[in-house]
């Protein structure tokens, strides 16, 4: 189908894990981007990309990775989880050329115990 | 840095009436888009509604308009005639050159 997919919708790991949230679009957008939603936060910016490997911070990058091989899939690393990771993680993309509307997938529920 | 203010985190509707959302932004831009996303229990986020800021018409979608105020930087949403599947978190967003910026969010219940 075409879209936007994430996976796992839900994870659940221990801390100090490593944990990898997928994001993949079939538009062949150009930019996509990973927020955290947070309760009394709204959505907060992790990192985004331009294109295939670009990418740059976001307003709360610490403790993840980003990597974009490919245009299509843009995978989100906890390299050591925290308990305060636990969140709910949106993965958006959106083309150079629209009137800047991004599309986002269904979410990643993950918990850190 | 842009911000975003949404003042309202709960407010409550009954069915067929009309309800105004707030939201409140900061920014030295002059070009920019504002959006209203809905987000019911799903999860999933949903564009409502979008304005540009060169625009001095509100946009209007169906039930959903908006009144932008761009001298006084607001944005707010009003949902007329408002239906139970309205019933969601709405999360107002500024965006400039490539980011969006979230408010913290309003959760909407509309009863019968």
């Amino acid at each position: 189908d075409a879209g936007i997919t994430q996976s796992p919708r839900y994870k659940i790991t221990e801390t100090g894990r490593q944990v990898t949230l997928m994001c993949h679009q079939t538009w062949s957008h150009s930019y996509m981007f990973w927020y955290r939603q947070d309760l009394g936060h709204g959505l907060r910016l992790i990192y985004y990309s331009a294109a295939a490997d670009i990418t740059d911070k976001g307003e709360v990058p610490d403790g993840y990775v980003v990597s974009r091989s490919k245009t299509e899939n843009f995978p989100l690393t906890l390299e050591s989880a925290t308990r305060s990771q636990t969140s709910v993680y949106f993965c958006a993309s959106t083309s150079r050329d629209s009137a800047y509307e991004q599309y986002f997938g269904p979410g990643t529920r993950l918990t850190v115990t | 840095a842009q911000t975003v203010t949404q003042s309202q985190p709960e407010m409550s509707v009954q069915e067929a009436e009309t309800v105004t959302l707030s939201c409140t932004y900061d920014t030295s831009e002059s070009n920019y888009y504002l959006f209203w996303y809905k987000q019911p229990p799903s999860r999933q986020m949903i564009l409502v509604i979008r304005q540009e800021a060169y625009k001095q018409q509100n946009a209007t979608e169906n039930r959903f308009s908006v009144n932008f105020q761009k001298a006084a930087k607001s944005f707010s949403l009003k949902i007329s005639d408002s239906q139970l599947g309205d019933t969601a978190m709405y999360f107002c967003a500024f965006r400039g050159f490539q980011k969006l910026v979230f408010g913290t969010g309003t959760r909407l219940l509309v009863s019968p």
